[in-house]
């Protein structure tokens, strides 16, 4: 299988401490990217990280990329409780498939 | 612009029955895909269309599963017959074509299959 897989599986935090999440891939990638999901609605894109960049920043998210270890870590700084949802990264294949993992739930406690 | 637009957005049947869900992309992407996604685990991708042609259906059950894209724009996901196993959120999401790297995906908010 293509897919990832991030952990944790599940995370809660207090709202304004950081929250950071991983992910584990095992094909080369042209990038990787990062999408939110809420409760019963679509993913949303976050940010994207092309294979030849190590960190990349949008606005409270920061994403870093070692290709060497095949791994990729999404941080969120100053958490918010609107920031409660599901994480999941997502590789992009030969003909621009996308092949997402197992997703991390965030809980926000306010 | 308007988003990624699905239906119908919940569905129950028995199994054995058969179902259909539509999808209509964002104009000018020329890029659909359809995924599967269980409770508690991420998308699985069904299929990838560019324009009407089938870019990559490896994952998709031949047997029970079909999906076209006739004139390039609205795709129909069928299952006949369903199974339980089927029981699963089918997202479609859109992006600009095979030669727009680095374009993210938007995907609408799904259709929520119950099979009983």
């Amino acid at each position: 299988s293509q897919q990832g897989e991030e952990d944790p599986q599940a995370l809660s935090i207090q709202e304004g401490e950081n929250a950071t999440m991983n992910c584990s891939y095992k094909t080369s990638i042209n990038n990787l990217q990062w999408y939110r999901q809420n409760s019963g609605r679509g993913l949303v894109h976050l940010i994207l990280i092309r294979s030849n960049e190590r960190e990349k920043h949008s606005g409270r998210l920061r994403v870093t990329l070692d290709t060497s270890k095949k791994s990729s870590s999404l941080l969120i700084t100053a958490s918010r409780a609107a920031d409660t949802a599901s994480y999941f990264c997502a590789t992009e294949g030969e003909y621009r498939q996308f092949y997402f993992g197992t997703g991390t739930s965030l809980t926000v406690i306010p | 612009e308007a988003g990624v637009a699905q239906s119908p957005r919940y569905k129950i049947i028995e199994k054995r029955q058969s179902v259909a869900f539509w999808c209509n992309p964002i104009s000018g992407h020329a890029t659909l895909y359809w995924y599967q996604q269980i409770l508690g685990q991420g998308p699985k991708l069904l299929i990838q269309f560019q324009n009407n042609g089938v870019v990559d259906d490896s994952q998709l059950p031949k047997d029970r599963f079909s999906a076209e894209r006739l004139k390039g724009v609205d795709s129909t996901l069928k299952i006949q017959p369903a199974k339980l196993e089927d029981s699963a959120v089918y997202l479609c999401a859109s992006s600009l074509g095979a030669h727009q790297n680095n374009s993210p995906l938007h995907f609408g908010n799904g259709t929520r299959l119950t099979v009983t």
